[in-house]
């Protein structure tokens, strides 16, 4: 397997633009997290899902951010409008089986808002 | 909710040296401590972790400590190699269906 595939690695976007992120989880793993990484806050947990079904989103900002998972191979970030301090490496996960199981990140998006 | 705290934030060792970083956690449920190793610009691994019926787990130079009475935990790293550094995040979560909730990460620096 090839991992956790993430996509694009670089984003540089203007602000009030609209931002998508997106992610392929290892197969068969029933869990995946997008996380937000920032000097100031370390690693924080936006929003996760279990079997596709969003279940904690109490992380995710604001409402110009958004997630969906459509299927168990795909998962998308929305940012819209963009702003400055959004500007962060966004990493999505997978776990198999438990929430607390090992967790396989993919290689981030680094992205810049300008 | 579940907090946890990291010191600390930056750490510097020579090469050889041990390297020790601790975490706190407030939830005394919590029964499930992971630690990840993030390389400069590379994804979090899991590099280490253990449950709250282990006092200690050693994997070859790295081993994690658990002191469940005071709520703490931590990382040691004996022999340091420049390899090592990196920064490391610990994490804590109450359960099975509980999310992880990570400390703020130890800058690791080992020098010649």
């Amino acid at each position: 397997d090839a991992g956790v595939i993430q996509s694009p690695r670089h984003e540089v976007t203007e602000m009030g633009q609209e931002v998508t992120l997106r992610c392929k989880p290892i197969s068969g793993h029933d869990y995946l997290f997008w996380y937000r990484q920032t000097m100031m806050r370390g690693l924080e947990l936006l929003i996760y899902f279990n079997n596709n079904v969003p279940i904690d989103d109490s992380g995710m900002p604001e409402d110009r951010f958004s997630a969906k998972m459509p299927n168990a191979s795909f998962s998308t970030l929305k940012i819209q409008p963009s702003e400055p301090r959004d500007s962060a490496v966004y990493f999505c996960a997978s776990s198999f089986r438990r929430i607390n199981e090992k967790l396989f990140f993919g290689s981030g998006t680094q992205l810049s808002v300008l | 909710g579940e907090n946890v705290e990291q010191h600390p934030s930056t750490l510097s060792v020579q090469e050889g040296d041990s390297a020790v970083i601790k975490c706190t956690y407030s939830d005394s449920a919590s029964n499930y401590f992971p630690w990840y190793k993030q390389e400069l610009g590379k994804r979090p691994q899991l590099i280490i972790d253990i449950r709250s019926n282990v006092g200690e787990k050693k994997d070859q130079r790295i081993a994690v400590t658990l002191n469940k009475t005071a709520k703490h935990f931590s990382l040691h790293i004996t022999e340091t190699q420049p390899e090592d550094s990196a920064v490391y995040f610990c994490a804590a979560s109450t359960g099975t269906a509980s999310k992880l909730t990570f400390g703020t990460g130890t800058r690791l620096q080992v020098t010649l």
